[in-house]
């Protein structure tokens, strides 16, 4: 089937800290996925992606990481700031076809 | 800013009614998408169309139709509105089918 699931609707975490929000797919013939940041009032943004030819790609205090045996994505954040409390989905790309999971609420503590 | 306009930002409109939502893509971009979010149902994949064709097709009701446009604007029409329609909906460009979209601010959509 076609789904993308997220494993925590919420996550809290100390400012400093590093975050980890994972996700769960079930269409093992997807072959590219996307981490997006969706603030409060505004359209979700690209933070990173990754190929499934790939197992980690890293950002700017971002890391994607991909495990294709288990059907699993992550995204972990360094440094965890304030700015980045926001909403964290993750998302299919099935021929065209992107496929969100149901978000994580990400919160970072002072 | 993503380079992605939508218009209106924000709608208010009767049951039964019809309205028209507007997509500008990102200039070069080809691919336009549009998506419906409301809060029990998350970021949910409507359609997509790539340099004028209807490319992907996700679970969009007989009551909806989007059509791209030769400038490569995008419209998504909504008729006959029922109260569950209200959402945000968002609308996403990207360069081919598999990259990166990037996302528009979304019209929020309230029928009453």
């Amino acid at each position: 089937g076609e789904s993308v699931g997220l494993h925590l609707p919420t996550l809290s975490v100390q400012e400093g800290d590093n975050s980890i929000i994972n996700c769960a797919y079930s269409n093992s013939a997807s072959d590219y996925f996307i981490w997006y940041k969706q603030e409060s009032g505004k359209g979700p943004q690209f933070i990173i992606d990754i190929r499934s030819n790939m197992d980690k790609r890293q950002g700017q205090r971002v890391t994607v990481l991909l495990n294709k045996t288990v059907k699993h994505l992550s995204l972990q954040i360094a440094a965890t700031q304030p700015g980045d409390s926001a909403v964290y989905f993750c998302a299919e790309n099935q021929g065209g076809k992107l496929i969100f999971g149901q978000g994580t609420e990400l919160s970072v503590k002072p | 800013d993503s380079g992605v306009t939508q218009t209106p930002k924000h709608l208010i409109t009767a049951t039964g009614q019809r309205v028209t939502l507007r997509c500008s893509p990102r200039s070069g971009d080809l691919s336009v998408y549009w998506y419906q979010q409301s809060l029990d149902q998350g970021l949910q994949f409507l359609i997509q169309y790539y340099n004028g064709e209807e490319r992907a097709k996700g679970n969009i009701l007989e009551r909806f139709s989007a059509q791209q446009f030769p400038d490569l604007h995008s419209e998504l029409n909504l008729s006959s509105l029922e109260l569950g329609d209200s959402a945000l909906y968002f609308c996403a460009s990207s360069t081919g089918t598999e990259s990166e979209a990037f996302f528009g601010q979304g019209t929020r959509l309230t029928v009453v």
